[in-house]
């Protein structure tokens, strides 16, 4: 069973619109959970973290995190066609530092 | 800062050659981490290390070598390479501000290619 899934996309929005990128975990014992943003041909760089159930805001984007049913996601509001990327969800599995556990990403694609 | 510096960014091996993917930190970090990315796929974790002296394989480690003699350095080493080795190396550092936030600051990436 896969660890952290997503849907592969592309997901395209037109400009202006919200975004919603979605990501689900299996082990009920995950701690913590990241979202990266990663521009093709680029390393992915940190957008959020979100440790605690309920909402965490950080300007135009909002993740999400609903342990009970195993689901984290990512708000991108008034999307700009520069948000265009790959999303790699990322999940701590274990308490403490140990290494994250990544999904396949989400491509999402926003049109001018 | 420079952060996370990998070199080379771009290598072309013929199968059954070996190289070294070098990897320095300058941010003090104690964990470091390999992963590689296949084209339309996730990371996976290869190889990572704690501290000098203590690494640990990940997902993947069949093909591959680290070592970790100090804090800024973490060289993965790919003996006999194969075609099923062509990836993009990505190499990344952490240390923990709290208990659960340490994402991760990223090199910029070797692309490999084994023919």
């Amino acid at each position: 069973q896969k660890e952290v899934e997503q849907n592969s996309g592309p997901l395209s929005v037109p400009e202006g619109a919200i975004a919603s990128l979605n990501c689900t975990y299996s082990d009920r014992g995950s701690q913590s959970f990241f979202w990266y943003r990663q521009y093709s041909g680029k390393s992915p760089e940190l957008i959020m973290f979100i440790y605690s159930n309920g909402d965490k805001e950080d300007g135009r984007f909002t993740a999400q995190l609903n342990k009970a049913s195993q689901y984290v996601s990512l708000l991108i509001r008034d999307s700009q066609p520069s948000d265009s990327a790959t999303y790699l969800c990322a999940v701590n599995i274990r308490s403490g530092n140990t290494p994250l556990v990544f999904g396949k990403g989400t491509r999402l694609s926003v049109i001018a | 800062n420079a952060g996370v510096t990998q070199t080379p960014k771009f290598r072309i091996l013929k199968i059954g050659q070996s190289m070294t993917l070098q990897c320095t930190q300058d941010m003090n970090h104690n964990y470091m981490y390999w992963y590689r990315q296949d084209p339309g796929m996730g990371l996976k974790l290869i190889y990572y290390s704690v501290g000098a002296g203590i690494t640990d394989k990940g997902e993947v480690p069949n093909g591959y070598n680290v070592s970790r003699s100090t804090t800024e350095d973490f060289p993965l080493r790919l003996e006999l390479a194969a075609p099923s080795q062509t990836s993009v190396y990505f190499c990344a550092s952490s240390t923990p501000r709290q208990d659960w936030d340490y994402g991760y600051t990223f090199g910029s990436g070797t692309r490999l290619t084994v023919v």
